[in-house]
């Protein structure tokens, strides 16, 4: 069964004290991997796509990266503001070459950001 | 340039009663997703449909029933409603039904069932 799982579930940093987001997946031949921010009572927000092993991309304090097994999401000096609730999700194996755009979510990981 | 919209924004029910979810998006996305989101559980695909006049089942599908109204509605039914659907819906859109193309949200619409 496919799976994506997100680790910590929750992480707690000081104002530019780094850090970063694990998201492992088991997804046999990954197709993309994408990263969104969720805030409370909002919809997800899209971040990143990455589409091969070695890619990486960034946004503002954002790094995302992305191995065969893994990715990680890597925040520099973050700020309050980049207190949100971070979800990896990407697409889940499929007998016709193609998820026609479906998704399997991880269960995200709630990040707070202290002044 | 609206992106993803619902209505409506909340929405109390009885155990039994039936409702319709209405989702928008003016970005001539191909594409549109039913998700549900459940503390615990993360975001579960209710039903997507790849092009306007197709639709289909996502990994919860049980309860719903989508109309693909036009290219640019997508509508949730919930026949006969039961407390184990109590969630917080989101509607999402995609240019194309493809494995890398990115999907928007809408602000969710959240439901409780009694």
């Amino acid at each position: 069964e496919d799976q994506v799982t997100q680790s910590p579930e929750a992480l707690r940093l000081q104002e530019g004290e780094s850090s970063s987001l694990n998201c492992s997946y088991t997804v046999s031949g990954l197709r993309g991997l994408f990263w969104y921010r969720q805030d409370p009572g909002k919809g997800p927000e899209f971040l990143f796509t990455l589409y091969s092993a070695g890619e990486e991309k960034e946004k503002e304090r954002l790094k995302a990266t992305l191995t065969k097994k893994e990715s990680f999401l890597h925040i520099t000096a973050p700020k309050p503001e980049d207190s949100a609730t971070y979800l990896c999700a990407s697409p889940p194996r499929s007998a016709g070459g193609t998820s026609y755009g479906k998704l399997t979510f991880g269960q995200g990981t709630i990040l707070t950001v202290h002044p | 340039n609206a992106g993803v919209t619902q209505t409506p924004k909340f929405q109390v029910l009885k155990t039994g009663q039936s409702m319709t979810l209405q989702c928008a998006q003016d970005m001539n996305h191909n594409s549109m997703y039913w998700y549900r989101q459940d503390p615990g559980m993360g975001l579960r695909l209710i039903y997507y449909s790849a092009s306007e006049g197709t639709t289909d089942k996502g990994e919860v599908p049980n309860g719903y029933n989508v109309s693909r109204l036009n290219k640019r509605e997508f509508s949730l039914r919930l026949e006969s409603a039961a407390p184990s659907q109590t969630s917080v819906y989101f509607c999402a859109s995609s240019p194309l039904a493809g494995d890398y193309n990115e999907q928007f949200f809408g602000p969710g619409t959240r439901l409780t069932v009694l």
